[in-house]
């Protein structure tokens, strides 16, 4: 089946020690999305990739980094990690930037900071 | 309304009870709704993608209405079963673009 793959499942950093989170995908979609989710709050839209072209939301932090290498990967690169930035990290695609087609997710990431 | 809000937070219910929620969204510059089931450890599932005043559409026993012009979409689930059990977020499109803002998501429990 064609899907959202992300890894780790669970990720566990120390405060300040860079770390990658990745995401693959078989559906050869053009977008790619990292949303962060923190602890009851909604998922927020750090930044999407359309094929190479990176868009970054404004109020994302520097701390947050993204590569897309190719069609099927993108990473999430979080450069010296505080204690808020431990959250549930969702990678999602779509064909394109249409309004009104199904977002397709991963099962996120865990990250938590020591 | 400025943001997507969803209520109530969470929800307790039997099995065999029908159940709603509410998501409300700012009625301005509206595009689409999108409704997503997410149970634990798996990926948020799409439910409905709805663009029109009055929408109403259905898969299996959850089904789900859209009102553009006060801004806001009901989701019901007839006959709760336990396997219902999941978080449900809506979310609508940041302008015209498929970029998702969602609300905080109503926990749903279904005990037997």
């Amino acid at each position: 089946d064609a899907m959202v793959i992300q890894n780790p499942r669970y990720q566990v950093t120390q405060f300040g020690k860079p770390v990658t989170l990745s995401c693959s995908q078989t559906l050869n979609h053009n977008v790619m999305y990292w949303y962060q989710q923190k602890s009851s709050q909604a998922p927020k839209l750090l930044f999407h990739y359309y094929d190479k072209d990176f868009n970054n939301e404004a109020d994302t932090p520097d701390n947050f980094q993204s590569r897309r290498p190719n069609t099927s990967f993108c990473f999430l690169d979080i450069r010296s990690p505080g204690l808020g930035d431990a959250a549930m990290y969702l990678c999602a695609t779509s064909r394109d930037l249409v309004v009104a087609q199904a977002v397709q997710f991963g099962p996120g990431t865990r990250l938590t900071v020591t | 309304i400025l943001n997507v809000e969803q209520s109530p937070q969470s929800l307790h219910v039997q099995e065999g009870d029908s159940t709603n929620f509410t998501c409300s969204f700012p009625s301005s510059n509206f595009y689409a709704l999108h409704w997503y089931r997410w149970e634990t450890a798996k990926s948020p599932e799409a439910l409905f993608v709805m663009t029109l005043n009055g929408d109403e559409k259905k898969k299996g026993r959850i089904s789900a209405t859209l009102n553009t012009k006060e801004g806001y979409s009901y989701l019901y689930i007839k006959g709760s079963q336990p396997e219902d059990s999941a978080t449900y977020l809506c979310a609508t499109n940041t302008g015209t673009a498929s970029k998702l803002t969602f609300g905080t998501g109503t926990r749903l429990q279904v005990t037997l």
